[in-house]
């Protein structure tokens, strides 16, 4: 498709249940980004993939968070043992390549994945 | 702890009249500066992009950027009740690719 797909689109567990979110990103592009959003505010960074390398992941709230990208293109993050404090929208974005002290291009969202944990 | 500063709002103007957008970030070595329109429910929708300091216009908008002020704004001429909604301010980690948010202005427009 044309812009970053992510799926599914809303997601209700149970507390306690593993999740798994996944983002399929603009044809081409190298970077790719998760970002948490809590109702009322900006979206928080994750992780970030450039490629198949996860280069950064110091965003990530706890060791229950794991994100993954194995061939460079569609990512999965997984939250295992979900707590209430998880329930937000979780946006993908990616981005044509941009590296350390290089001028960001800019991201592209996808319509995130609203996790609702009960 | 580097932050990226935006009044929440609600910022209520008239429509056809131009509205102002602030943003300040605290990290002296970013580079490249962001803004994003996000409707209610909707998915982040980049709106501008700004890397040197001075003015950047595209249509309706106009970003600024002031780096010895660690300042960026965005003016909407002629607002539209569609221009309503919320404006993210985005910054680049300086050191990588990640950006960080501001947590938003609501911009409501009234016809």
């Amino acid at each position: 498709g044309a812009g970053v797909s992510q799926s599914p689109r809303y997601k209700v567990a149970k507390r306690g249940q593993d999740v798994a979110l996944r983002c399929d990103p603009i044809s081409g592009h190298v970077s790719l980004f998760w970002y948490q959003q809590a109702l009322g505010q900006g979206p928080e960074f994750l992780t970030y993939f450039q490629n198949e390398a996860q280069l950064d992941k110091s965003g990530l709230p706890s060791d229950r968070f794991f994100a993954e990208r194995p061939e460079g293109s569609v990512s999965t993050l997984k939250i295992q043992r979900t707590q209430q404090e998880d329930s937000a929208v979780y946006l993908c974005a990616s981005s044509l390549a941009g590296g350390r002290g290089t001028i960001n291009q800019p991201q592209h969202f996808g319509d995130g994945t609203r996790l609702s944990i009960l | 702890q580097k932050e990226v500063e935006q009044n929440s709002g609600p910022l209520s103007v008239p429509e056809g009249a131009i509205a102002s957008l602030n943003c300040t970030y605290s990290d002296r070595v970013s580079q490249s500066f962001f803004w994003y329109r996000q409707y209610s429910g909707k998915s982040p929708e980049l709106i501008m992009s700004i890397y040197s300091n001075g003015d950047k216009e595209d249509g309706r908008f106009t970003a600024q950027l002031n780096k010895a002020s660690q300042y960026v704004s965005l003016l909407i001429r002629d607002s539209q009740p569609s221009d309503s909604a919320t404006y993210l301010c985005a910054v680049d980690g300086g050191a990588g690719n990640m950006l960080t948010f501001g947590g938003g202005t609501r911009l409501m427009v009234k016809p």
